[in-house]
């Protein structure tokens, strides 16, 4: 069964501060890879899709990474601002259309 | 991307009460899913509502406990029957687009059982 993990569970940086977010998984066979952004008690946000072929994508500040072989993602915000403060999952996506999520990072961005 | 709004947003429902959440998807999509994220957890996924059958449960969840409609193509309603504190969660309703493959959420409901 894959595992996705997310470390670390919480990041409280200063305003300002180029940050990176990482995913793991156990399994290397994903079609792709999703973050997203769940602000407190509200759905999720699409942010960025990787599909497995791909190394990053890019959507303004944000540039996410995928190592497939490695079982490694990284979520690259740069210049962070209060407003990014929200909590940041990975969902890997396998074969027969199963979606793994892992449990988030909660960013706190201090002006 | 589509657009998906859930009805309620939030509720506070007592122990052995039933409630239902409200999907509703601004285009037509054949697969509509239904996931748990309960405090402090990831998300769990309860069942796929497909429109013109019945819905396809996850280990762990059963049609009597969930019940799940599917009328048409752009909405699904998701039941949480004779509720304890233990289903206080946040409910999402979920479409995966095809080409890309991706997931698109609604805002999700909030429920907190007393």
């Amino acid at each position: 069964k894959q595992e996705v993990t997310q470390i670390p569970a919480a990041l409280s940086v200063p305003e300002g501060e180029n940050l990176v977010l990482n995913c793991s998984f156990t399994d290397s066979a994903i079609y792709n890879l999703q973050w997203f952004r769940q602000d407190p008690g509200k759905g999720l946000t699409s942010l960025l899709l990787i599909q497995s072929s791909q190394r990053e994508q890019t959507s303004g500040r944000l540039n996410a990474s995928l190592d497939k072989s490695s079982g490694r993602s990284t979520l690259y915000i740069a210049a962070s601002q209060p407003g990014d403060s929200a909590t940041y999952l990975c969902a890997v996506r396998k074969a027969g259309n199963q979606f793994y999520f892992g449990t988030g990072t909660s960013l706190t961005v201090i002006p | 991307s589509a657009v998906i709004s859930q009805k309620p947003s939030r509720d506070i429902c007592q122990r052995g009460t039933s409630l239902t959440i409200q999907c509703q998807v601004d285009s037509q999509v054949t697969m509509m899913f239904w996931y748990r994220q309960q405090p402090g957890q990831s998300l769990t996924l309860i069942a796929t509502a497909n429109q013109g059958s019945e819905a396809t449960y996850e280990s762990g969840f059963v049609i009597d406990k969930f019940p799940i409609s599917r009328p048409n193509l752009t909405f699904s309603t998701l039941t949480v029957s004779n509720m304890s504190p233990e289903d206080s969660s946040i409910y999402l309703c979920s479409i995966r687009t095809v080409n890309p493959y991706e997931q698109y959420f609604g805002p999700g409901t909030r429920l907190t059982v007393t």
